[in-house]
Order: structure tokens, then C-alpha cells, then sequence
């Protein structure tokens, strides 16, 4: 069935330092791709997403490609912030598996002024 | 346009007990999807509702259960708590139409339930 994999954490950067949390999936067909965030005592809130081969999703500085051929969709920020301290979550909305998202193990991100 | 709402927000039960937590989805949105959330599970799919009926279910045992409603508020009732059961759960709300995969869930903030 469908799954997402991404990097263990806590990932620990200082303040204005670049971020990378790995994200590879597997699928059948073409998923629609998702980072989500959530902050200390919310819920989830979705970051940006990518629908096909390619697109870049982008907010608040934060980026994903969809990279098909390595069945990948990495999130990356040139200058992180300690407000970017959060869970960070890869899923997938595939075709299989019915309607449901897929949602990774999650990244925990302390960032550190 | 109001967030996905959850009541109660905090939960405190016994052993035995059994709970009823409920989630009001935006307004025009058909699916609601719960989801329960643990230190050491990560976040784990219980089911989703779409226009009243059941679509997708996770792996949890029968204690777990839910209901949509006709104006798709939802309902999930955990019975015979256990300690396990302890954990903060999640409910999410999509358009949930089945040719648009691309729609994003929009997530409550939770209930932290809480089992003694």
C-alpha cells in the first residue's frame, strides 16, 4: 500500500541556518504531495503541496519539488527562524488506499537563536 | 469561513469508561477524518466520513467507533477505555470530492483525552 518515510528527528539548527527534511514515498499512480506543520498545542495546519510531476510548492519561505523519478518531495528553507520551531509532517493523497491521506512518522524541528 | 471545531479541547476518564468527542467541519465541507495522535505512534488514520457513511477505516479495534451526521458534524465514541488510550485526537475536514485528490485537510485543534 501507500507510504510515506521521512527523516527521524529532532532535527536542531540555529537561527538563520538552511533546512532540509528528507520525505520519499511510494505509490501507485500520481499521489498529490503535502507538508503540514504543527506548532506546540495545535493541531496541523497544511504548509504547501504539489499535485504533479515538478511543481514546487512554496509558503512562508519554505519549498518542496515533487520528484517523481526519485519518488521524493524534500522540504527546504534557506534561513530557518526559532517561530519555525514545530512537527513537520510529508503525506500523500494517493488514488489507492480509498481517500484518506498518509502522513509520515513526522520531523521535529528546534530551531535555536 | 470558521476552523474545524472540536469539543471538548480536554478529557479526563477512568479505566472502563467510555467517551464521545465531537468535531464540526467547515462549513460546506463533506469529509471528516479522525485521527489519534501519540508520543510514540505518531499520527494514526481511524476513519473518515463522507456524507454520513463510513469510507475509509484504520486498524483499531471495535471500541473505536464514529458517526457522521447530515450537516457532517461528526461524532467518534471510544469505548472500555484503556490507558493506551490516552492520546490527542485529531479531527480533519476536506470537500472530500473523490475526483479532486488534491484537497488538503484542515485539521481542529484536538482533544487531549486522558485515561486514569
Amino acid at each position: 500500500g501507500d507510504s510515506v518515510t521521512q527523516m527521524e528527528g529532532p532535527v536542531t539548527l540555529s537561527e538563520e541556518a538552511f533546512l532540509t527534511i528528507n520525505c520519499t514515498y511510494t505509490a501507485t499512480g500520481y499521489p498529490s504531495l503535502f507538508w503540514y506543520v504543527q506548532y506546540p498545542g495545535e493541531g496541523l495546519q497544511l504548509l504547501l503541496k504539489a499535485t504533479k510531476a515538478d511543481d514546487k510548492g512554496s509558503n512562508k519561505g519554505f519549498e518542496a519539488t515533487y520528484r517523481k523519478e526519485t519518488t521524493s518531495f524534500h522540504l527546504e528553507k534557506g534561513s530557518v527562524q526559532v517561530s519555525d520551531s514545530a512537527v513537520y509532517f510529508c503525506a500523500l493523497k494517493g488514488n489507492t488506499g480509498g481517500f484518506k491521506t498518509i502522513f509520515g512518522a513526522g520531523t521535529r524541528l528546534f530551531v535555536k537563536a | 469561513k470558521a476552523g474545524v471545531t472540536q469539543t471538548p479541547r480536554y478529557l479526563i476518564k477512568t479505566r472502563g469508561q467510555q467517551v464521545t468527542l465531537s468535531c464540526s467541519p467547515i462549513s460546506g465541507h463533506r469529509s471528516v477524518s479522525w485521527y489519534q495522535q501519540t508520543p510514540g505512534q505518531g499520527l494514526q488514520f481511524l476513519f473518515e466520513y463522507f456524507s454520513e457513511t463510513q469510507r475509509n477505516k484504520g486498524n483499531f479495534p471495535g471500541r473505536f467507533s464514529g458517526r457522521q451526521f447530515s450537516n457532517s458534524r461528526s461524532e467518534m465514541n471510544v469505548s472500555t477505555l484503556e490507558l493506551g488510550d490516552s492520546a490527542l485526537y485529531l479531527c480533519a475536514s476536506s470537500l472530500g470530492v473523490s475526483a479532486e485528490q488534491s484537497n488538503e485537510q484542515f485539521f481542529g485543534p484536538g482533544t487531549r483525552l486522558t485515561v486514569l
